[in-house]
């Protein structure tokens, strides 16, 4: 079946470092790939889709500037936390399109000293 | 703003009897409905989709879609421990599957032996 890799799964980083984080469909291309955010106890929250070959589109109350998002080919997108703080801990899940429905890698928990 | 609205338990349900999971959402405009299973510190696997009014059978899953009340179930017959997780109910504006989903907070299933 469909697989979809993240990595790293875990990362600690210090304060106002940047985190990079990739997603991969490894057994099909994927046009569209989605990045989601969960924190602790609460549901997933979409923060952006990403297209190959153009800008990804942030949801609302989401800083573009602050979460980079290239997807640079058809199974590779890789979102960037730029200058990151303790409140950007959070568990980060990139899905990919898969016909109808999404294909959700295995999650990066990211944590911010 | 979009919603999404689950119970979030635990709902506790005998090994072996019929788990009925209930999902509300706000966007009548909503195309796309799935339920997923998390288990803790996991990614969402996909259980069943479903996009038109009525049942739909997936082994021991069933979905329900009511458009007019804005409601979607799930039941899983003959319930096993390994079934204990969260559900998450997920909804999407368009059919084709270039939009990212909106999620409920879930509900936290137990299974008891």
């Amino acid at each position: 079946g469909a697989v979809v890799s993240q990595h790293p799964s875990r990362v600690i980083c210090k304060s106002g470092t940047s985190v990079k984080i990739e997603c991969r469909s490894l057994d099909f291309q994927a046009t569209t790939m989605f990045w989601y955010r969960q924190f602790p106890k609460q549901s997933l929250m979409l923060m952006a889709t990403s297209n190959e070959g153009s800008k990804a589109t942030y949801e609302q109350g989401v800083e573009k500037d602050k979460f980079l998002i290239n997807h640079a080919s058809l199974t590779l997108s890789t979102l960037t936390v730029t200058s990151a703080h303790p409140e950007d801990s959070s568990f980060y899940i990139c899905s990919a399109r898969l016909q109808e429905t999404q294909c959700f890698g295995p999650g990066t928990r990211l944590l911010v000293l | 703003q979009k919603e999404v609205e689950q119970n979030s338990g635990p709902l506790s349900v005998p090994e072996g009897a019929i788990a009925s999971l209930n999902c509300t959402y706000s966007d009548r405009g909503s195309q796309s409905f799935f339920w997923y299973r998390q288990y803790s510190g996991k990614s969402p696997e996909l259980i069943m989709f479903i996009y038109s009014n009525g049942d739909k059978e997936d082994g021991r899953f069933t979905a329900q879609l009511n458009k007019a009340s804005q409601y979607v179930s799930l039941l899983i017959r003959d319930s096993q421990p390994s079934d204990s997780a969260t559900y998450l109910c997920a909804v999407r504006d368009s059919g084709g599957g270039a939009d990212g989903l909106t999620f409920g907070k879930g509900t936290h299933l137990i299974i008891q032996p």
